[in-house]
């Protein structure tokens, strides 16, 4: 299986620190997603990032992929209580037949 | 922004019932999914559909499953017999030519 592994699986910071997550995959990737996912709700895509790159960027996101690694990280700057949520790594190997989905990180930031 | 809708929001079966879960993708997406998580853990990939036909599948959707798109916009997935164990919530996503995944809110299934 190439599903991911998100590290860690829960985080718990202050509002207005920085929240950094951790995937790690198995198998070569056409490109890597993040989601974000609010308590039992469905999964909202946050950003992309292709094979090809290495740094990605969408307001508050920082997104980092090292495919020689198999992982990639997703940095949340000035974190809010809002982005309470479990967020997900996604991957895609080929076409889009398969987007297998990471164990996923919890975070909480406390206000 | 455009949104896939799922039907019902929940449902309860006894087990070995069958049950149908709906869903409409984006009206202009050309690839289906069908995910479960239990619990609010990890998310399983089941299946994806393209062009009237199951793309790839994974160990999960065995013969109990099956998927289909009755008509131009309803993509449905079909659970024959339940069994306990399919107790989750299921979602439906689509994409194509978007490469981000579109979800619905899911229907979560309680097989007693």
């Amino acid at each position: 299986s190439q599903q991911g592994e998100e590290d860690p699986q829960a985080l718990s910071i202050q509002e207005g620190e920085n929240a950094t997550m951790n995937c790690s995959y198995k198998t070569s990737i056409n490109n890597l997603q993040w989601y974000r996912q609010n308590s039992g709700r469905g999964l909202v895509h946050l950003i992309l990032i292709r094979s090809n790159e290495r740094e990605k960027h969408s307001g508050r996101l920082r997104v980092t992929l090292d495919t020689s690694k198999k992982s990639s990280s997703l940095l949340i700057t000035a974190s809010r209580a809002a982005d309470t949520a479990s967020y997900f790594c996604a991957t895609a190997y080929w076409g889009y037949q398969k987007v297998t989905f990471g164990t996923g990180t919890k975070l909480q930031v406390i206000p | 922004e455009p949104e896939v809708t799922q039907t019902p929001s929940h449902q309860v079966t006894q087990m070995g019932q069958e049950v149908i879960l709906r869903c409409v993708p984006i009206s202009n997406h050309l690839y289906f999914y069908w995910y479960r998580q239990i619990l609010g853990q990890k998310v399983e990939f089941l299946v994806s559909f393209y062009n009237n036909e199951i793309s790839e599948k994974s160990e999960i959707f065995d013969d109990q499953f099956s998927v289909e798109r009755p008509d131009g916009s309803n993509f449905t997935l079909k659970i024959r017999s339940t069994k306990l164990e399919d107790s989750a919530m299921y979602f439906c996503a689509s994409n194509y030519p978007s490469e981000k995944l579109f979800f619905g809110s899911g229907t979560q299934l309680s097989v007693l």
